[in-house]
């Protein structure tokens, strides 16, 4: 119940196009859903979370889609560029308490020229 | 403004050998500490987070420990290291405030020969 299930583990898309990212989860009090960056070798960056609230959040080029009944959010990526190419973890947590983040298991994303 | 340091960067040794890793956080007090675990192509794994000095929740049974003399330091220790703790080695913060929004370090780059 504490997992969050992310596909695809990897992906390729071409320049200029949508990448998608999608993430699953089970346990209905989680109500933080963070994405994270990640390139080689550097620590995971915060990009962009979502709280249940609202069904979409967007920053840029990059939104977050959210469906409370399905238990599922995605990461969009317009107009993908070379620069995206990197690893982005979903995870979720509670907003109360102490209680770590959950994450998914990643995607490696490569764009393309 | 909050940063986190990680050191070494890069570590290499025998196994058996012991290990220290290091973290500090400046710019906040009592801090949430998380280490993580990274190994080469994978996901993040959460070892060890602690709420405050000396509180110290182990997410996974394993020869590493952790320790917290300061408020704003964190360690990861081993007495003997095996092949499978090389890895990339994180460590993140979150503040009391706002707990679900962690933010990591640089990393540590550790191989085991």
């Amino acid at each position: 119940q504490q997992q969050v299930k992310q596909s695809p583990q990897s992906l390729i898309v071409q320049k200029g196009g949508i990448s998608i990212i999608n993430c699953a989860y089970e346990n209905t009090a989680f109500d933080y859903f963070p994405w994270y960056q990640q390139f080689p070798g550097k620590g995971p960056a915060l990009l962009i979370a979502i709280r249940p609230d609202v069904s979409e959040k967007k920053e840029g080029r990059f939104t977050i889609s959210f469906n409370k009944s399905a238990k599922q959010f995605s990461l969009h990526i317009m107009d993908s560029q070379p620069g995206d190419s990197a690893t982005y973890f979903c995870a979720a947590s509670m907003r109360s308490g102490n209680t770590p983040l959950v994450f998914g298991k990643g995607t490696r994303l490569s764009v393309i020229a | 403004s909050q940063t986190i340091h990680q050191w070494p960067a890069t570590l290499v040794q025998p196994v058996g050998s012991p290990l220290s890793l290091e973290c500090t956080v400046e710019g906040t007090s009592n801090p949430n500490l998380y280490w993580y675990r990274q190994a080469a192509g994978r996901g993040l794994q959460l070892l060890f987070y602690s709420v405050g000095i000396g509180q110290i929740s182990s997410e996974v049974p394993q020869n590493l420990s952790a320790s917290r003399p300061q408020d704003r330091q964190f360690i990861l220790s081993s007495k003997k290291l095996l092949l499978s703790d090389s890895g990339f080695y994180l460590c993140a913060w979150s503040s009391k405030g706002i707990p679900y929004e962690q933010y990591f370090g640089p990393g540590t780059r550790l191989t085991v020969t």
